[in-house]
């Protein structure tokens, strides 16, 4: 079974920095592609990052490109999501996605982690 | 960017019923367009992908249609576990997501 735990949410004053974490497990990490996606409170869904397979490729939306940084690693099965210089309007819930390997829709996600940035 | 745009934002209707929401995007997205279901304080869950292929698991009652720039989701026969928000959202140019449908009880 496919498996995507989400960690390291919590309270953040603005200007500061917090490490997302998500664990997979059920499938072979190291061949799919990983995005994050947040919604912010009663809001819709909006994407944030993804890196490719072997990590040699990420892609950042223009609301969190130099801010935040997408990496993993295959030998943990582990997905991160590095932020900083985080704002008012980073608060969400972030959810870890697997790209379906067939194409590029999102066929997992996990349970979604909260991120309050607030003074 | 590629914008997409739901209708309506809300839907009020009764069990049994036949329910459509449609998606269009700003550009043309060929078939590149999926549905996801989302419950209260739940990750969205995947419907349909490739504007009509369901997925595995997915009730036979959920169709996906269209092609270029307008789809549709519709539920043949409304069961109460699916009252929730409907996302579409189109992958051929990074990834854009609508802003969501609520279906509510009438």
């Amino acid at each position: 079974e496919v498996q995507l735990v989400e960690s390291g949410g919590g309270l953040v004053q603005p200007g500061g920095s917090l490490r997302l974490s998500c664990a997979a497990s059920g499938f072979t990490f190291s061949n799919f592609w990983m995005h994050w996606v947040r919604q912010a409170p009663g809001k819709g869904l909006v994407w944030v990052s993804r890196i490719n397979s072997d990590r040699s490729s990420t892609t950042y939306a223009d609301s969190v490109k130099g801010r935040f940084t997408i990496s993993r690693d295959n030998a943990k099965n582990t997905l991160f999501l590095q932020m900083n210089s985080l704002r008012a309007e980073d608060t969400a819930v972030y959810y870890c996605i697997r790209e379906s390997g067939e194409s590029r829709y999102f066929d997992y996600w996990g349970q979604g982690t909260l991120v309050t940035v607030s003074s | 960017d590629i914008q997409m745009t739901q209708s309506p934002s809300t839907l009020s209707a009764s069990v049994g019923d036949r329910v459509t929401i449609t998606c269009r995007a700003s550009q043309s997205i060929s078939g590149w367009l999926a549905w996801y279901q989302q419950k209260p304080g739940k990750a969205p869950k995947l419907l349909i992908y490739k504007a009509s292929s369901l997925e595995s698991g997915v009730p036979s009652r959920f169709s996906g249609s269209g092609s270029g720039t307008e789809f549709a989701l519709t539920i043949s026969s409304l069961q109460p576990d699916d009252f929730a928000t409907y996302y579409c959202q189109q992958y051929t140019n990074y990834w854009t997501f609508g802003q969501g449908t609520k279906v509510e009880i009438k």
